[in-house]
């Protein structure tokens, strides 16, 4: 299956930093999901994005197929977007959708 | 939106027991699956299931079963309880098949075997 490399590993960020997140691909994906594990648990879908730009507010990502990366945009940072963030792409050679998920990103906003 | 709804937030049982986790999602989605998440592992996938009555083994199901009688609702069965399956235990759904669609999660159940 695909290899996923979330970078960085941890980021520490005051209120207000803005702040990028990158997923390299060990090959090129042809969908991607992004999600943000809140400190309770919680897995929120943040973008669906096989490829190009989306923006949602205060967050943006992009995704390259070809050159496979994608990178999450955070402005403005806020405490509530402490938690762990990770960029999903689906199992290879699967019609349902598995998921792998990999380590993530773990980030925290002080105030 | 979507709304994936896992019967539990917490949830406490006794090593042995018999253990019924419940999912419900209310858009008509084809696809289901349960997941299991621990520190240092991340999210691997327990159990999938692509259509009523219709399951597929994930990577690690050892110790689990499923059942799937209604296509809005997607059960996870731990046949007898063990500490090892102390776990936060999260369900997902997505539409369709043939095509991949993004996967909506529920808000996860944590499970402690005592």
């Amino acid at each position: 299956g695909i290899q996923v490399e979330q970078s960085p590993p941890d980021l520490i960020l005051q209120e207000g930093a803005n702040s990028t997140l990158r997923c390299n691909f060990s090959d090129s994906v042809n969908n991607l999901q992004w999600f943000h594990q809140n400190p309770w648990g919680q897995l929120i879908n943040l973008f669906y994005i096989p490829s190009g730009t989306k923006q949602n507010g205060r967050l943006s990502a992009t995704t390259v197929a070809t050159e496979r990366y994608s990178l999450l945009y955070i402005s403005s940072s806020q405490t509530t977007d402490s938690g762990v963030y990770f960029c999903v792409p689906p199992v290879g050679g699967t019609s349902y959708g598995k998921l792998t998920f990999g380590q993530g990103t773990i980030l925290t906003v002080h105030p | 939106d979507v709304k994936v709804t896992q019967s539990s937030r917490y949830l406490v049982k006794r090593t042995g027991e018999k253990v019924f986790l419940e999912c419900v999602q209310d858009m008509d989605h084809e696809n289901m699956f349960w997941y299991r998440q621990d520190p240092g592992l991340g999210l691997r996938l327990i159990y999938f299931s692509y259509d009523v009555k219709m399951k597929e083994k994930g990577d690690i199901p050892e110790g689990y079963s499923v059942s799937r009688e209604k296509k809005e609702r997607f059960s996870l069965i731990l046949e007898s309880a063990s500490t090892n399956q102390t776990s936060m235990y999260l369900c997902a759904s997505s539409l369709g098949y043939g095509s991949v669609q993004p996967q909506h999660f529920g808000d996860g159940t944590r499970l402690s075997i005592l």
